[in-house]
Parts: structure tokens; sequence; C-alpha cells
């Protein structure tokens, strides 16, 4: 298994204004992805998070608005820049080992309001 | 494309009564599928999953079995506790990339 740590846990930000979010884990894993959960909706793919090169971003989410960095195999960031109140979401960190049918794993997620 | 259709929720069941929530599923290709688990102020962890046609995932007395028939994964409990309130996903994966359903809370009654 994997242990995710995502901080911060919670944030309220000014609009306009930007928030990186750290995702750290215990072991080396293949794959990381950062999700978007918004209040009474399913979790959406914002982008895959590649390690040394530019993340995958899925359609609907760019990289001007969402950067991702994952210098490494065990920590990636997320940027939500430019932040509008439609950003207010929770943003979730997950890790595979990349096996074929592999468990995902969570972090507890951000809560991001934005004012 | 790929996508997860699910039950929309909530359901309220009281204790020991028998529960189903419905999955189904568009995918190219040979889907894993899996039904994650939200407890309150808990982060998403994994309840079952199956990876080919007619396996059964099953976990803390919930079970699921992939019918590729009707492109389906229904989650079934035979006697749900207070416990199990929670909200479920039904997941796919295909090239490692995850899609979710809109996930059906349930709450159970003492």
């Amino acid at each position: 298994s994997a242990v995710i740590s995502q901080k911060p846990s919670r944030d309220i930000c000014q609009r306009g204004t930007s928030l990186t979010i750290q995702c750290q884990v215990d072991s080396q894993v293949t794959m990381m992805f950062w999700y978007r959960q918004q209040p009474g909706q399913s979790l959406t793919l914002i982008a895959t998070a590649n390690q040394g090169s530019e993340a995958t971003y899925e359609s609907g989410f760019v990289i001007d608005k969402f950067p991702i960095s994952r210098p490494n195999l065990t920590f990636s960031t997320l940027t939500v820049s430019n932040m509008s109140p439609e950003d207010s979401s929770i943003y979730l960190c997950s890790v595979s080992y990349g096996v074929s049918s592999a468990e995902a794993f969570f972090g507890q997620g951000t809560r991001l309001t934005v004012v | 494309g790929n996508s997860v259709t699910q039950m929309e929720g909530p359901v309220t069941l009281s204790e020991e009564a028998f529960l189903t929530i419905n999955c189904t599923y568009t995918a190219t290709g040979y889907p894993s599928l899996f039904w994650y688990v939200q407890y309150p102020g808990e982060g998403l962890q994994l309840l079952l999953k199956a990876t080919k046609a007619d396996d059964k995932g099953s976990n803390k007395g919930f079970e699921a079995t992939y019918r590729k028939e009707t492109t389906s994964f229904h989650l079934e409990k035979g006697s749900v506790q207070v416990s199990d309130s929670a909200v479920y996903f039904c997941a796919l994966m295909v090239t490692y990339k995850y899609i979710f359903g809109t996930g059906t809370r349930l709450k159970v009654l003492a």
C-alpha cells in the first residue's frame, strides 16, 4: 500500500491568487494523478503527473491554470492559478504502482474555498 | 469514450437490510472495475475490484461481479450495518486512468 500526505488539508483563498498543493508518498510510485471533486459530484481527472516532464492534461484542463510538477517518484505539486470561486473544490492526489489492474491510493484531499 | 453510470442516492436502509447499488459502464478495451468507499471525514479507499469478466470481488461482506454481457458491476451486501454508512464510488480503469461514477451516498439507520 501507499501512504499519501497532502498539504494543506484546507485553505480559504482570495480570488486572483494561486495555491500550491503538495503530495508526498511514502514509497516510490509509477503513476501520480490529480483529481478534482466538486461538491456533490464525482472525481474528475485533471492530469497525470509525469516525472521529469510536462504533465498530461485531460480535456478541459490546461497547464496555465493547473501547473503540475513531479521532480521525483514520491512527490508532486498542483498549483491552482488565478483562482475564482468556481475553483472551490476538493483536490485529490492519487497514486498507483502502474501494474495492470493496480489499485489507486488517495490522499485525504485539499478542500479549497475561493472567496 | 469511457464512462461509468451509477445509481443516484441517497439510499437509506434499515440495519440488516439488503443493499444493491447499480453500476454500469462503457469502455473501449477490457477495463478493470472497482468499488471505492469514502467514510465520513476520510479519504477514498478500495473496497473491492475485479479484473476480468465473471470475476467476483468481495470484501467486508460486500461483493460485485464483473458482467461483460450487461456491462455492469453492481455492488451488493446481504445485511448492512450502521457502520456501512458512506459514499460508494464505482470506477473503471483503462490504461492506468480511472473513471469514476458520481457516487452513491448510503445511510443505514439503527
